[in-house]
Parts: C-alpha cells; structure tokens; sequence
C-alpha cells in the first residue's frame, strides 16, 4: 500500500538556517505529493506540492523537488524563521482520489 | 471567502455515548473528507463525500459514520464512544472528486474530542 516517511523529530534551528525535512514515499502509479504545515491549535494549511515527476512546489521561500527515482520529496527552505515554527506533514495520493496518506509529522522549533 | 468551519471546536464525552461533528466546506467545495489526528497513529483518513455519497472509506469501525447534506455540509457520528477516538477530528473540502491536483484539500482547525 501507499505510505510516506519522513524524518523524525523534532527539529531545533536557529533562525536563519538551513532546513532539510526529508520525505520518502512508496506508491503505486503516479502519486501526487503534497507538504502541510499545521500551527498550533489550527488545522493544516497545504504549503506546496507537485503533480509529477522533477515537479517543483515553491512557496513562501520553501522548495520541494519530486523526485521519482529515489521516490523522494525532501523540503527546503534556505534561511528560516521563527514564525516557520510548526509542525510539517509530507503527503501523497493516488489514483485521483481525495485521500491523503500523510507521514508522522515533524516538529520544527526556530530559536531567535 | 469564508474557509472551512468545523462545530463544535472542543468537546468531552463519556466512554458509550455518541457524538456529532459538523464541517461546513468553503463555499463551491462539493467533496468533504474527514481525517483523525493522534499522537500515537497520525493523520487517519476516515472517509469522503461527493455529492451526497460516501465515495472512499478508510479502516475504521462501523462505529463511525458520516454524511452529507445537498449543501455539501457534512457531520461525522462516533457511537459507542472509547477512550481511544479522543482525537482531533478534522474536515477537509475540495472542489471536486477526481481533481487532486487542481484542487488540493483545505481543512478546517478540527473538533478536538475527548472522551472520559
């Protein structure tokens, strides 16, 4: 079956760091993939994904690359924030469904 | 454009009885999905509406049910409550069945259930 991993957590930076949150993924067919993001107390807010092969999702300085070969879709930002302090969900679906096969989460802490 | 607003936001519940969330999908949105949130398992998906019409279910019990009005409003039902369905419960809209990539999922801030 379908099934998504990424690395755990949690993750402490200091602001303006690299971020690397790896994502690895097993599928049949041609998934789509997606990154979440989920704040405190609030719902999940799609920040990014790619539809196909060598895709590239941007948005809000975070990248993601699908990378088919290594079935990998590993997010990137060059310089974070505080405010990017939050809990990140890799995801993907199949087969033109809405259902989300979501990995374990992982919690990101900035430290000024 | 209003987002997705799920009632109530907390509730507490005794283990047997049942319970009844609400999601109210954006504006437009005909697909309604339901997922469960918990520190030991994650995001679970429980089951879709299009149209009025359950179109995709995830491995929970029969315990859980849901439906959807011609709206697109849509409750979920947990009967029988057990310690373990303490979760948030969140609700996700689309615009459509079969259209992933054009519309990806958004979801409201969830119902978090707690049962005593």
């Amino acid at each position: 079956g379908n099934s998504v991993t990424q690395m755990e957590g949690p993750v402490t930076l200091s602001e303006e760091a690299f971020l690397t949150i790896n994502c690895t993924y097993t599928a049949t067919g041609y998934p789509s993939l997606f990154w979440y993001v989920q704040y405190p107390g609030e719902g999940l807010q799609l920040l990014l994904k790619a539809t196909k092969a060598d895709d590239k999702g941007s948005n809000k300085g975070f990248e993601a690359t699908y990378r088919k070969e290594t079935t990998s879709f590993h997010l990137e930002k060059g310089s974070v924030q505080v405010s990017d302090s939050a809990v990140y969900f890799c995801a993907l679906n199949s087969q033109g469904a809405q259902k989300l096969v979501f990995g374990q989460g992982t919690r990101l802490t900035i430290n000024p | 454009k209003a987002g997705v607003t799920q009632t109530p936001r907390y509730l507490i519940k005794t283990r047997g009885q049942q319970v009844t969330l609400s999601c109210s999908p954006i504006s437009g949105h005909r697909s309604v999905s339901w997922y469960q949130q918990t520190p030991g398992q994650g995001l679970q998906f429980l089951f879709e509406y299009f149209s009025e019409t359950q179109r995709n279910k995830g491995n929970f019990p029969g315990r859980f049910s849901g439906r959807q009005f011609s709206n697109s409003r849509s409750e979920m039902n947990v009967s029988t409550l057990e310690l373990g369905d303490s979760a948030l419960y969140l609700c996700a809209s689309s615009l459509g069945f079969g259209q992933p990539n054009n519309s990806p999922l958004h979801f409201g801030n969830g119902t978090r259930l707690t049962v005593t």
